[in-house]
């Protein structure tokens, strides 16, 4: 397994700003995904984290709403850019443990509230 | 903190008897399967996995079986504890992607 540590764990944002989740690994990874889950929701996939490149985004998920990075294996961020109270969500960080068994790790997840 | 699966199935047990969750998948291709634990506040937590050259698998206290012809995964969950009590989620992927897509969860509610 692996621990996953997500920055900030939640948030109050005002419409219209933007900000900067964290996710670090204590072990090198081989995948990172980025999640988001609503309100009583499943989780959704909103992009995988590719290392020293573009993230590839999912259906309905643009790069300039939700920029991301991954500058090494085991750091990658996320933006939530111009937000919106409909982005008010969990959103978390998944990983793949170089190694491991396949197996998807995810972290606590970040609360944002959006007002 | 805030809940998870608000609006979610629920399955309500006794504790000490077994549980049965159902997920009903949509990808006739997907070759992985998981079970995730979703405790409320808190990021999912793996529980059990199977790939699609199996049908049963079984860990400390669960058995994951797959039905492959119907599309249906279950999970067992034998002699349920309280801390059982959590939203539980399977998920599929495909053509060894790790992209899971999730199924909509179903809250299991152990009652002492």
């Amino acid at each position: 397994s692996a621990v996953i540590s997500q920055k900030p764990s939640r948030d109050i944002c005002q419409r219209g700003t933007s900000l900067t989740i964290q996710c670090q690994v204590d072990s090198q990874v081989t995948m990172m995904f980025w999640y988001r889950q609503q309100p009583g929701q499943s989780l959704t996939l909103i992009a995988t984290a590719n290392q020293g490149s573009e993230a590839t985004y999912e259906s309905g998920f643009v790069i300039d709403k939700f920029p991301i990075s991954r500058p090494n294996l085991t750091f990658s961020t996320l933006t939530v850019s111009n937000m919106s109270p409909e982005d008010s969500s969990i959103y978390l960080c998944s990983v793949e443990v170089a190694g491991g068994g396949g197996e998807l790790f995810f972290g606590e997840g970040s609360r944002l509230t959006v007002l | 903190g805030e809940s998870v699966g608000l609006h979610l199935p629920t399955l309500s047990v006794q504790e000490g008897d077994n549980s049965i969750i159902n997920c009903a998948y949509s990808n006739s291709a997907s070759d992985y399967f998981i079970w995730y634990k979703q405790e409320s506040g808190k990021g999912p937590q793996f529980i059990i996995d199977i790939r699609s050259n199996m049908d049963k698998r079984q860990g400390q206290r669960v058995t994951v079986l797959l039905n492959k012809t119907v599309k249906h995964l279950s999970l067992q969950i034998a002699a349920t504890q309280p801390g059982d009590s959590a939203v539980y989620f399977c998920a599929e992927a495909w053509d060894s992607s790790y992209k899971l897509i999730f199924g909509s969860g179903t809250r299991l509610l152990v009652r002492p």
